[in-house]
């Protein structure tokens, strides 16, 4: 499978313990997006790497996450202290022109 | 405000029916796509549609852009309990970040 491909698929946390996410994308894509989708909702912008450069960051992307793409290929998104409002789906994209490939996502719980 | 917004929000049919599904904005935009998400997956690309006026088919789905590129439709023939998902347009309009609409989530009962 050549497919955006995402881990784990879910995670169950207690609140303020620290989570991290990896997305690996379409080998020859060079632009990485994430996006958090909550219930009954499209998903919405958190940040865009263009090869390992993180060009855009979303005002919703507070200081308790972070997104590293160290060579341009994987990424991770953590995020810090979770709280009860971070429980969402965590989607990864990965794209060359115009067109977003999406990953199955990491559906995470916060307790 | 939406920037871009979709109706309806939810729609059941019988299966055989036809059914049109819609995105509007005020904003011009560069490209629509259109996604379909099913309940714990991401979503995945049906089509991009980049011309104003162009329309594509895609088996018993056909998306339309609109002339003025500020809204586009969904239509589809005979729908099939298969075709059950949350439907997402999604795109960059001048000037601004790319971003999903609400859904429509659809119900095809068998």
């Amino acid at each position: 499978d050549t497919g955006v491909s995402q881990n784990p698929r879910h995670k169950i946390t207690k609140r303020g313990q620290n989570v991290t996410f990896r997305c690996d994308p379409i080998s020859e894509h060079n632009r990485l997006y994430w996006y958090r989708q909550t219930l009954g909702q499209g998903p919405e912008f958190l940040t865009y790497f263009q090869n390992e450069a993180q060009l855009e960051k979303s005002r919703l992307l507070s200081d308790r996450f972070s997104a590293e793409r160290p060579k341009g290929s994987f990424s991770t998104l953590e995020i810090q202290r979770t709280e009860q409002g971070d429980s969402a789906m965590y989607l990864c994209a990965s794209s060359l022109g115009q067109s977003k490939y999406f990953g199955p996502g990491t559906r995470l719980t916060v307790t | 405000t939406q920037l871009l917004e979709q109706s309806p929000q939810f729609l059941s049919i019988q299966e055989g029916e036809n059914l049109t599904v819609y995105c509007n904005s005020s904003s011009v935009f560069s490209s629509l796509q259109w996604y379909r998400q099913e309940p714990g997956e991401g979503p995945v690309l049906l089509v991009t549609v980049v011309t104003g006026g162009e329309v594509k088919k895609l088996k018993r789905l056909t998306f339309q852009f609109g002339d003025a590129r500020k809204d586009s439709s969904l239509h589809i023939t005979a729908a099939q309990p298969g075709d059950t998902g949350l439907y997402l347009c999604a795109g960059a309009a001048r000037g601004q970040n790319f971003v999903f609409g609400p859904g429509t989530r659809l119900s095809v009962l068998p």
